[in-house]
C-alpha cells in the first residue's frame, strides 16, 4: 500500500530537548515537504526537498532542520524545542511539482 | 508572492443539497490548484487538481471545481451533499516554475452536512 509513514504520531516533551520526527515514504517519490498546522492558519510549509541531498526552505524554516540522504526518508529535527513550536505536523510526497502530494497522517507535538 | 483565500471558516448545508466551498487565488502566471480534505486525526487527503484544459474538473467521491481564471476562482461543489462530506477542506495552489514553488494553502474551511 502507497503510504506516508510518520512516526511518532503524538510527543509531549519539554523545552530545549532535541527531538527529531520520521517520515518514509514507499513510492519512490522525488519530492517531500514538511508543514505544519495551526488553528486558523492553515498549512504552512517548513521544509522542501526535491531529491537526496537537496533540501530548501519553506515559509516557516526558523527551529527546524532537515537531512535527505535517502529517497524515501525525511526526518524533521527540532535542535532545541521551544513551546512556539506545538502544533501539528505533516509529511508529504509528490512524484512531480504538478502531482497530488500524499500526506502522512500527522505528529502531534506538545512542547512545555 | 501567491496566496488563497477560503472566505468561509464554516459552510452548513443539509443532507442532500448542493454545496459549494469557496477559494480565490492571487498568483502571477498560470496555477497548479488542488483540493484537499481533512477527516479527524488524519492527514489531507486529495480530491482534485486543475493543471490545464477543461475548466471544470472531476474529482474523488462526487467533488467536483470550475476554474475561472477571470475571476481567478476555483470553487469546490457537489451536487447533493452527503453526512460523510463533513469535514475539513483546503484549497492550495502552486506556481509552475523550477526549483522550490511550496504549495500555498488556504486556512481551510470546515464544511459541516447535516440529516
Amino acid at each position: 500500500e502507497a503510504q506516508v509513514t510518520q512516526n511518532p504520531r503524538y510527543l509531549i516533551t519539554v523545552t530545549g530537548k532535541k527531538l527529531t520526527v520520521t517520515c518514509s515514504q514507499n513510492m519512490n517519490h522525488e519530492y517531500m515537504s514538511w508543514y505544519r498546522q495551526d488553528p486558523g492558519l492553515g498549512l504552512r510549509q517548513i521544509y522542501y526537498s526535491m531529491n537526496v541531498e537537496v533540501t530548501d526552505k519553506g515559509d516557516v524554516p526558523e527551529g527546524y532542520k532537515v537531512s535527505r540522504k535517502e529517497k524515501r526518508n525525511f526526518p524533521l529535527i527540532l535542535e532545541s524545542p521551544s513551546p512556539n513550536q506545538t502544533s501539528l505536523y505533516f509529511c508529504a510526497s509528490s512524484s512531480e511539482s504538478n502531482q497530488p502530494q500524499h500526506f502522512g497522517d500527522g505528529t502531534r507535538l506538545s512542547i512545555l | 508572492a501567491q496566496s488563497v483565500a477560503q472566505p468561509e471558516d464554516q459552510v452548513n448545508v443539509a443532507e442532500g443539497n448542493p454545496l459549494t466551498v469557496k477559494c480565490t487565488y492571487s498568483v502571477s502566471g498560470n496555477p497548479y490548484l488542488f483540493w484537499y480534505v481533512q477527516y479527524p486525526n488524519r492527514g489531507l487527503q486529495f480530491l482534485l487538481k486543475y493543471i490545464t484544459g477543461d475548466n471544470l474538473v472531476k474529482g474523488s467521491y462526487g467533488f467536483e471545481a470550475e476554474f475561472n481564471k477571470s475571476q481567478t476562482s476555483f470553487h469546490l461543489k457537489k451536487p447533493s451533499a452527503l453526512v460523510s462530506d463533513s469535514a475539513l477542506y483546503f484549497c492550495a495552489v502552486r506556481v509552475p516554475v523550477p526549483g522550490n514553488t511550496p504549495l500555498v494553502f488556504g486556512k481551510g474551511t470546515r464544511l459541516s452536512v447535516i440529516a
